[in-house]
């Protein structure tokens, strides 16, 4: 079990770029979450998967933010014309489903973003 | 909608002292309860949690109780080491729903 990865770690981009990150679930595990963390708060929940299904997303997920799982492995999440106010820590979860697991997520190490 | 509210940080502390964040939650329903910490440079960690009413979660030397009278999911820990110090999350689940929802966080700084 090597643990939720999530790629880049790190990503500067300057305002009106485009930007992709990927995240890798614990094999297995069938849900993935998005969630945005902005410096001295807590993760906001953004959008999950449940295998290839996004069966849920925030307001906060403007027309800008999409989000894929083709094969219900990996999912990539894109912000278009990236503006300062996306800069912030993009985190990926995944859990193992079924009712042992619906609760507990496991977090990657997230993707820092800064829009300069 | 179902919100968390934490004690705001940091909390600064001597090593071997007693360590409470307190922690309370609005939501409809019956939520599971979470205290999430995150280590500097770290991700996102687990540290126990409550599934229903009167549950005490603990791990490492911290206990937290579910107490729905008051609505709170308090953090304790009787004696802290260096190592503590991190920031803590609490958070909430909804038996029916799919998403953590988390308080701002409170950083603790255990000095030695």
């Amino acid at each position: 079990d090597t643990g939720v990865s999530q790629d880049p770690r790190h990503k500067i981009t300057k305002r009106g770029q485009n930007v992709t990150f990927r995240c890798d679930p614990i094999s297995e595990h069938n849900r993935l979450y998005w969630y945005r963390q902005t410096l001295g708060q807590g993760p906001e929940f953004l959008t999950y998967f449940q295998n290839e299904a996004q069966l849920e997303k925030s307001r906060l997920l403007s027309d800008r933010f999409s989000a894929e799982r083709p094969k219900g492995s990996f999912s990539t999440l894109e912000i278009q014309r990236t503006e300062q106010g996306d800069s912030a820590m993009y985190l990926c979860a995944s859990t193992p489903g079924g009712r042992k697991g619906f609760y507990e997520q496991y977090f990657g190490p997230g993707t820092r973003l800064t829009v300069t | 909608g179902d919100s968390v509210t934490q004690m705001e940080g940091p909390v600064t502390l001597s090593e071997e002292a007693f360590l409470t964040i307190n922690c309370t939650y609005t939501a409809t329903g019956y939520p599971s309860l979470f205290w999430y910490v995150q280590y500097p440079g770290e991700g996102l960690q687990l540290l126990l949690k409550a599934t229903k009413a009167d549950d005490k979660g603990s791990n490492k030397g911290f206990e937290a109780t579910y107490r729905k009278e008051t609505t709170s999911f308090h953090l304790e820990k009787g004696s802290v080491q260096v190592s503590d110090s991190a920031v803590y999350f609490c958070a909430l689940i909804k038996a029916a729903g799919n998403k953590l929802t988390f308080g701002g966080g409170t950083r603790v700084l255990v000095k030695p």
